[in-house]
Formats: C-alpha cells, sequence, structure tokens
C-alpha cells in the first residue's frame, strides 16, 4: 500500500461545476498537508496548505482534512477552463522539507 | 527576482549514457531537492543538498548522484542511464533556516529527460 493514495482520474466537468478531489493516506505523523497545481510541462504550483486537521479556504479553493479518516479534500467552485491541470496532494511531518506526493489527478475543465 | 532556473529544458539521451542536469535556486535559498515524475506519477524525492553536501536520501540507486556549489546552484548526475529514467526532474529551492512550512519550498520548472 502506497503512504498517499490519489485516484489519477482524468476527471471531466463543465465550466461552473463544483470539483471535488481527494487523497487518502496512511502515515499518521504527517502535519501538512498540501495540494499542487501543475500545468502541462511545467513544474508544480503550491496552490495552498492545512496544518493539522480542519478546513482553509482562498478564494474558490476549499482545503478539508479528516485526520481522523486519514483523508483529505480539495474543492474547487465555479471552475474555470484555466482550472484544466493535474491536481497533487502531498504530505509531510512538521520537521521535514521532503513532501509525499500523490500521484496527481488530472481535472479538465470544459466550456 | 528570478525563481528556480533549471537547465537543459529537455533532451534526449540513449541507454548506458550519463546526464548532467542543473539547477539554480531561487535568490535567497541555500537548500536544493531533486525529485524526479514519471509520466502520470507524483514527484518522487531523490535528494537534497545543503551546504554543499547530501542532507537527505530517497530510495535510488548510486548511479543519481548530486553535487552543490558554494552559490547554492546544483547539479543532477545520472550514469549507466536506463529506459526507465525517462521522466521530469524538478529542483526545488527552500531556505535552511525557514518556517519548514511548505510555501518555503519552490519547484522550478523542470528537465524532461527521454532515454531511448
Amino acid at each position: 500500500q502506497k503512504e498517499v493514495e490519489q485516484d489519477p482520474g482524468p476527471l471531466s466537468v463543465p465550466e461552473g461545476a463544483i470539483v471535488s478531489l481527494n487523497c487518502t493516506y496512511s502515515n499518521s505523523a504527517f502535519q501538512y498537508f498540501m495540494w499542487y497545481r501543475q500545468y502541462s510541462r511545467k513544474g508544480p504550483e503550491l496552490l495552498m496548505y492545512t496544518y493539522s486537521s480542519g478546513n482553509k479556504e482562498d478564494g474558490r479553493f476549499t482545503a478539508q482534512v479528516d485526520k481522523s479518516s486519514k483523508y483529505i479534500s480539495l474543492f474547487i467552485r465555479d471552475s474555470q477552463p484555466s482550472d484544466s491541470a493535474t491536481y497533487l496532494c502531498a504530505m509531510k511531518g512538521g520537521g521535514s522539507y521532503i513532501p509525499t506526493f500523490g500521484r496527481g489527478t488530472s481535472l479538465i475543465v470544459h466550456p | 527576482d528570478a525563481g528556480v532556473t533549471q537547465s537543459p529544458t529537455h533532451l534526449i539521451k540513449t541507454r548506458g549514457q550519463q546526464v548532467t542536469l542543473r539547477c539554480s535556486p531561487k535568490s535567497g535559498h541555500d537548500t536544493v531537492s531533486w525529485y524526479q515524475q514519471a509520466l502520470g506519477q507524483g514527484p518522487q524525492f531523490i535528494f537534497q543538498y545543503y551546504e554543499e553536501e547530501e542532507r537527505q536520501r530517497g530510495n535510488f540507486p548510486d548511479r543519481f548522484s548530486g553535487h552543490q556549489f558554494p552559490n547554492y546552484s546544483s547539479e543532477l548526475n545520472v550514469n549507466a542511464l536506463l529506459l526507465g529514467d525517462s521522466a521530469l526532474y524538478l529542483c526545488a529551492s527552500s531556505l535552511a533556516t525557514g518556517t519548514g512550512t511548505p510555501k518555503t519550498q519552490y519547484f522550478g520548472p523542470g528537465t524532461r529527460l527521454l532515454v531511448l
């Protein structure tokens, strides 16, 4: 079993839809939970991160962490074609710079 | 302020050859990490350099080696290339005295390596 599991998709939605992206993990030591966006042929860009459990909102994006279930989610409201990219979840312990990544979910938002 | 830069952007090698990839960290950063991202997979940590020494290493064979220079730039060397080494190689920089929050690590655009 991998430490971080993420459905690769692709996930195809119409413009304006609410998108839900999810990851599960097995390592209880993870404290930081991150979401990266990666456009084709580019490096990952950090979208947002959450420390420990709870929710965090940033514009159209909301990140949720449920440590009891070892489950994290990213919601995108009013999705736009420009949101089409691969979304990578990643996690790390508090004292480490080294994140463990999921394999990424490919999101396609069509007009 | 230039972010993380990597060169070359892409290259093609044949099996058995050797390759050197280069990374310049974001201004003010002193730590460089290298990742391998195979097609359809998430980035896998190769190693991290700080003060010109390898500080942490992931599960990669000795064919993968690196170097960090006094100006904090870094090289990744891969010897005896295999077909399975074809991937996007990402460099990320950070500040050793930073808070350790994810915001302090920035990724470059990557070098795409194809081994034939």
